[in-house]
């Protein structure tokens, strides 16, 4: 029972367009959600979060959205860029330091 | 930034012997540490999380006696991985955060192939 879905295992996106990763999640007491990235052979690195009491949260070139309704979250990225092509991790906590993965979507940004 | 470091990167195992697997935050002290591994195209499948000082708590379905967790200061933890088999195959990653509300910072993983 998948409670993180990333339901895109890939995404391609030309340079300079906006890239829109797109997450569910089924269980209703997360209240954090983050967003991974990750390198071939290299470990998650955090990239941007938001708490359940925000429906956006802005970093740069990376946004989050969050609709509790519908229990979805989503992280764009705008303009995409070459070293943006990597997988991107949603996850979601219910508190207590656990944090629970989807499955990643492959980002692919094209020249 | 906080840095967690992960030893080895890579192991090759025969079946039936150990590999232990080190996770360290090099520039801050972690009470908690986790422990995650991942099959190909799956996601991060969260194992145990690792308590300084105490027993480790693991996740349903994942064997304590396979997977031996110590986490014997505030900077290292470790997983060992016992009686090695084929099937235990994959990718290890642990992570750990300054405090319960930090993100987590993960290791760069460890690729664990038994033959």
């Amino acid at each position: 029972d998948q409670q993180v879905k990333q339901n895109s295992p890939s995404l391609s996106v030309q340079e300079g367009r906006i890239s829109i990763l797109n997450c569910d999640y089924t269980n209703s007491m997360f209240d954090y959600f983050l967003w991974y990235k990750k390198y071939p052979a290299e470990g998650p690195t955090f990239l941007i979060s938001i708490s359940s009491i925000k429906d956006k949260n802005e970093d740069g070139r990376f946004t989050v959205f969050l609709n509790k309704s519908a229990k979805h979250l989503s992280l764009h990225i705008v303009p995409s860029q070459p070293g943006d092509s990597a997988v991107y991790f949603c996850a979601a906590s219910a508190g207590g330091g656990k944090i629970i993965f989807g499955k990643g979507t492959r980002l692919h940004i094209l020249p | 930034g906080a840095v967690v470091s992960q030893h080895p990167s890579w192991v090759i195992c025969k079946s039936g012997t150990s590999v232990k697997i080190e996770c360290r935050s090099l520039d801050f002290q972690a009470t908690t540490m986790f422990w995650y591994r991942q099959f190909p195209k799956q996601s991060l499948m969260l194992m145990a999380t690792s308590n300084e000082g105490s027993k480790a708590t693991y996740e349903q379905g994942v064997e304590k006696d396979k997977f031996l967790i110590n986490h014997a200061s505030l900077t290292l933890s470790t997983l060992t991985v016992t009686s090695a088999h084929p099937e235990d195959s994959s990718f290890y990653i642990c992570s750990a955060s300054l405090t319960e509300d930090s993100p987590l910072h993960f290791g760069n993983g460890t690729r664990l192939t038994v033959t």
